[in-house]
């Protein structure tokens, strides 16, 4: 298994505070990504990395922000929890970028994220 | 937009059967294609990765083929057993920016003892 760690595991916080998760690796790989997982609306990609330092959007990034200093951590903060933003999250790494062919990506096990 | 369809949503059968999950995607200009298997409560597991010049892959009792020109893919089974119980997604990659591959919602599978 890829070594991908993510923490904490289980959260639950209030409306308004600010929470941040955090995704390790031990696979020196270059690409990383969050995800959430929402039933009906399947895996989600919020925000990826392709290095130190560089991040970009994906598609549901409204309310979310990241940063990756190192290459084996990237964060992912939710600025201000709002109750939309309760669901499970997945960090994802891959050694190749999106689009090009090979490109296979790896999953840590998840962190399930409550806001009341 | 990119859609990837996955029928039936949820799948019993007895223990030994063979069995074929289907994937669709709309675009058929894609890079990758992965099959995943997803227990309850858990990440997701890579199976199969299958590349735009390939037409199938192999991993013990798993074939998954792709047909790109009909814009699908099949991940077979052979001899479920009970354990292969999971959830079972799809993921097609294109040529765009890194990550952003398009996911299936799944077919939930149950092998019955």
């Amino acid at each position: 298994d890829a070594g991908i760690t993510q923490s904490p595991r289980h959260k639950v916080t209030e409306t308004g505070t600010p929470v941040t998760l955090r995704c390790h690796q031990t696979e020196n790989h270059r690409y990383m990504y969050w995800y959430r997982q929402d039933p009906g609306h399947g895996l989600r990609l919020i925000h990826y990395s392709y290095g130190v330092k560089d991040t970009d959007k994906g598609e549901v990034s409204d309310g979310y922000s990241v940063s990756r200093s190192k290459t084996e951590d990237f964060l992912l903060t939710l600025e201000s929890a709002t109750s939309s933003q309760t669901s499970v999250y997945f960090c994802a790494i891959s050694n190749k970028a999106g689009g090009t062919v090979g490109n296979e990506q790896f999953f840590g096990p998840g962190t399930r994220l409550t806001v009341l | 937009k990119q859609e990837v369809t996955q029928i039936p949503a949820a799948l019993s059968v007895p223990e030994g059967e063979n069995l074929v999950l289907n994937c669709s995607f709309t675009d058929s200009a894609i890079y990758n294609l992965q099959w995943f298997r997803q227990d309850p409560g858990k990440g997701l597991t890579s199976l199969l990765l299958i590349q735009s010049s390939q037409r199938e892959q192999t991993s013990g009792r798993l074939n998954a083929s792709l047909d790109k020109s009909s814009g699908r893919s099949t991940l077979y089974i052979a001899a479920s057993q009970p354990g292969d119980s999971a959830t079972y997604l799809c993921a097609v990659s294109y040529n765009t920016n890194a990550g952003k591959s398009t996911f299936g919602d799944g077919t939930t599978l149950t092998v019955k003892p």
